[in-house]
C-alpha cells in the first residue's frame, strides 16, 4: 500500500495560473519535503518541515510556497507558473529526518506550463 | 559546502554483467549515505544506506555498496545486472544536522539483453 501519495500525478496549467500539488502520508512522520526534478537532473530541495517547523532553501523562489495543516499533509503552492517551473515535484517523509533513517517518496505530480 | 558526485552520467551494460556505478560526496563530518533508483516517471526507492559500522553494505534487489573514507567515495555494484535494473540511479549524502538529504545528478543504465 502506497505510504506516500501525492495528487494529481499530472497537472497542466496555463502560464501565471496558479496550482496547488498535494501530499499525504500514511507513516506519521515527522518531516516532510519537496523537491523539484527537471529533466534528467537531480531532485533539489524546496523546503521541508520537521513538525510544523518550516525550513525553506536559500534558492526557493518566493513564487513557491507550502503548507502543512497536520502531520498528514503538505501542499506546494506555486502562485504563478512559469515555464521554468514544468517538472515533477517530489514529496517525501522521513521520521527524524536523515539523521536516522531514509526518506520515502511519492511518485511525483509532474506539471506542465503551457 | 557538502556535494555529491556521480561522475558517470549513462552506463550501457549487457544483462548479465557486472556492474560498478561511482559516487564521490564532499562532506566534513561522518557522511549518511543512500543510494535511490527511479524507473521513468516515477518516485525515488532507497536501494540500501550506509549510517556507521560495517562499510560493506547490503541492500534490495542484489545491490551492494562500499564506503571508503579514504577515497571519499561511495560506489555501488551488482554482480550480474538484470533487464529490469534499467533505471536512474542517486546517490545522496544526508545532513545529519539539517535533515538535508543532497542528491547527485544520478546515472542512467542502460541494460541490453
Amino acid at each position: 500500500d502506497a505510504m506516500v501519495i501525492q495528487n494529481p500525478r499530472y497537472q497542466v496549467t496555463q502560464f501565471g495560473k496558479p496550482v496547488t500539488l498535494s501530499c499525504s502520508q500514511t507513516l506519521n512522520h515527522n518531516v516532510m519535503y519537496w523537491y523539484q526534478q527537471k529533466s534528467s537532473q537531480a531532485p533539489k530541495l524546496l523546503f521541508h518541515y520537521y513538525d510544523k517547523d518550516f525550513n525553506n532553501e536559500a534558492d526557493t523562489p518566493d513564487n513557491f510556497q507550502s503548507r502543512r495543516p497536520n502531520t498528514s499533509f503538505c501542499f506546494l503552492d506555486i502562485r504563478s507558473p512559469g515555464l521554468g517551473d514544468a517538472a515533477m515535484y517530489l514529496c517525501a517523509t522521513s521520521r527524524y529526518g536523515t539523521a536516522t533513517g531514509e526518506l520515502f517518496f511519492g511518485e511525483g505530480s509532474r506539471l506542465t506550463v503551457l | 559546502a557538502q556535494s555529491v558526485t556521480q561522475p558517470d552520467i549513462h552506463i550501457t551494460v549487457s544483462e548479465g554483467a557486472s556492474l560498478e556505478l561511482r559516487c564521490n560526496y564532499s562532506y566534513g563530518a561522518t557522511p549518511y549515505l543512500f543510494w535511490y533508483v527511479q524507473s521513468p516517471g516515477q518516485g525515488l526507492q532507497l536501494l540500501l544506506k550506509y549510517f556507521s559500522g560495517d562499510t560493506l553494505v547490503q541492500g534490495i534487489k542484489g545491490f551492494e555498496a562500499e564506503f571508503k573514507r579514504s577515497q571519499s567515495s561511495f560506489n555501488l555494484r551488482k554482480p550480474s545486472v538484470h533487464w529490469s535494473d534499467a533505471a536512474e540511479y542517486f546517490c545522496a549524502v544526508g545532513e545529519g544536522d539539517t535533515d538535508k538529504l543532497i542528491f547527485g545528478t544520478g546515472t542512467r543504465l542502460q541494460v541490453f539483453p
